[in-house]
């Protein structure tokens, strides 16, 4: 049984770097497509972006430009990193496996979620 | 990027109904649409994937139709425990999208 566990601060200050990391335990990092997902009231679910552990990515338009993923296939871990950080960044942030060869097909493991909150 | 709305946005059935959830698509997504539930405090759980086809492990209560357009979700005989928001995701086109969500309740 695949498992997922996010873990980082729950408060970040607004300019500053969001920092999360994804622990798979159960199954290897190295054998699919790992993404992220946020939810908030005010947008509902939405998709990040995704990392393949060859460090092949894809990101969403709408934060490709703060946004950087990895993957430590040593650690079996993937990494999350949103620059410049505001307010609208606040949400429930999700990892999750994706099954099938698109790396977005669908997501059928994921974790339990973190909360972080962007405020000073 | 393509839009997913979903209705109702919430509705109140008695355990035994037939529950029905649409979602439209603002462009064609194929069959590469997907139905997951989630209850409070939970991560999403996928039920439906590429639109008509039950996740392993998924109560057969649950099914999936649709193409193109327009996509829904059936859940044959309510059951207490189907309490929760359901979200349609298509993956047709980058980004992934989600609808709005669909919170079911009973009456």
């Amino acid at each position: 049984q695949v498992q997922l566990q996010e873990s980082g601060p729950g408060l970040v200050r607004p300019s500053e770097t969001l920092f999360l990391t994804c622990t798979v335990s159960g199954g290897s990092v190295s054998s699919a497509y790992w993404n992220w997902m946020r939810q908030s009231p005010g947008k509902g679910l939405e998709w990040i972006g995704y990392i393949y552990y060859s460090s092949t990515t894809s990101f969403n338009p709408s934060l490709k430009s703060r946004l950087t993923m990895s993957v430590d296939t040593s650690k079996n871990q993937f990494s999350l990193r949103l620059s410049s950080v505001t307010a609208a960044d606040t949400a429930v942030y999700y990892c999750a496996r994706a099954r099938g060869l698109f790396g977005v097909d669908y997501f059928d493991y994921w974790g339990q979620g973190i909360l972080v909150t962007v405020s000073s | 990027d393509i839009q997913m709305t979903q209705s109702p946005s919430s509705l109140s059935a008695s355990v035994g109904d037939r529950v029905t959830i649409t979602c439209q698509a603002s462009r064609d997504v194929n069959k590469y649409l997907n139905w997951y539930q989630q209850k409070p405090g939970k991560a999403p759980k996928v039920l439906i994937y590429d639109a008509s086809n039950l996740e392993t492990g998924v109560p057969s209560r649950f099914s999936g139709s649709g193409s193109g357009t327009d996509f829904i979700l059936t859940i044959s005989s309510l059951q207490p425990e189907d309490i929760a928001t359901y979200y349609c995701q298509q993956y047709d086109t980058l980004p992934v999208t989600f609808g709005g969500g669909t919170k079911v309740e009973i009456k």
